[in-house]
């Protein structure tokens, strides 16, 4: 089974500060790991995801994510924060034995101006 | 290109009837998936339809629930005999063949779900 854990209901960060939305996974083969975010009353968004090679990927407005395999963790970040990145994200995995992705609860990301 | 539509946008029902929800994914993706998101409990997957192949509908919750693909494309999930609990928003999402399984879902807006 795989599945995903964001421990933290909602961060917190002032504007231009940096943002850090953490992930950890679990699953049974080689993990496939994908970010997403959802503005209010929208669908979600693709932000970027890791399949396989460098461990630092780079996705849209600016964001980025590092996968650590001995931490089975998939963290969120990015360098300064801006009041428009207040939104819901959502961190989800799937091995390679399925094509269902398992995503977590999501994290709420207010910018504080 | 034009994305996922989802109709219609808001349903409100009331408990015990049916109610038919509509996907048009992107024209090409052979994959499409249902999700519901209820609120502070994520995105809990419902069913998935790869082209010509039987659906996996390991996650529908229930017998009430149904869905369809016709043709390939547009997806109709069947509510019967609502419940409050069925009250969420339901998510559709594609997928393009290319590069296998390992490109993105591509996910509509969603159809609000409330049953009274």
């Amino acid at each position: 089974a795989q599945s995903v854990a964001q421990p933290e209901d909602q961060v917190n960060v002032a504007e231009g500060n940096p943002l850090t939305v953490k992930c950890t996974y679990s699953v049974s083969g080689n993990p496939y790991l994908f970010w997403y975010v959802q503005y209010p009353n929208r669908g979600l968004q693709f932000l970027l995801k890791y399949i396989t090679g460098d461990n630092l990927v780079k996705g849209s407005y600016g964001f980025e994510a590092e996968f650590n395999k001995s931490q089975t963790s998939f963290h969120l970040k990015k360098p300064s924060a801006l009041v428009s990145d207040s939104a819901l994200y959502f961190c989800a995995v799937r091995d390679d034995g399925n094509n269902r992705l398992a995503f977590g609860k999501g994290n709420q990301v207010v910018v504080i101006p | 290109g034009a994305g996922v539509s989802q109709s219609p946008s808001n349903k409100v029902t009331e408990k015990g009837k049916d109610v038919e929800l509509r996907c048009d994914p992107i024209s090409g993706h052979t994959a499409l998936y249902w999700y519901r998101q209820s609120l502070g409990q994520g995105l809990e997957f419902l069913i998935y339809f790869q082209g010509n192949s039987a659906p996996d509908k390991s996650g529908l919750p229930s017998d009430r629930f149904s869905a369809e693909r016709t043709g390939g494309s547009v997806s109709t999930l069947t509510i019967q005999r609502t419940q409050q609990e069925d009250s969420a928003v339901y998510l559709c999402a594609s997928r393009s063949p290319g590069q296998g399984t390992y490109n993105e879902q591509f996910f509509g807006p969603g159809t609000r779900l409330t049953v009274l």
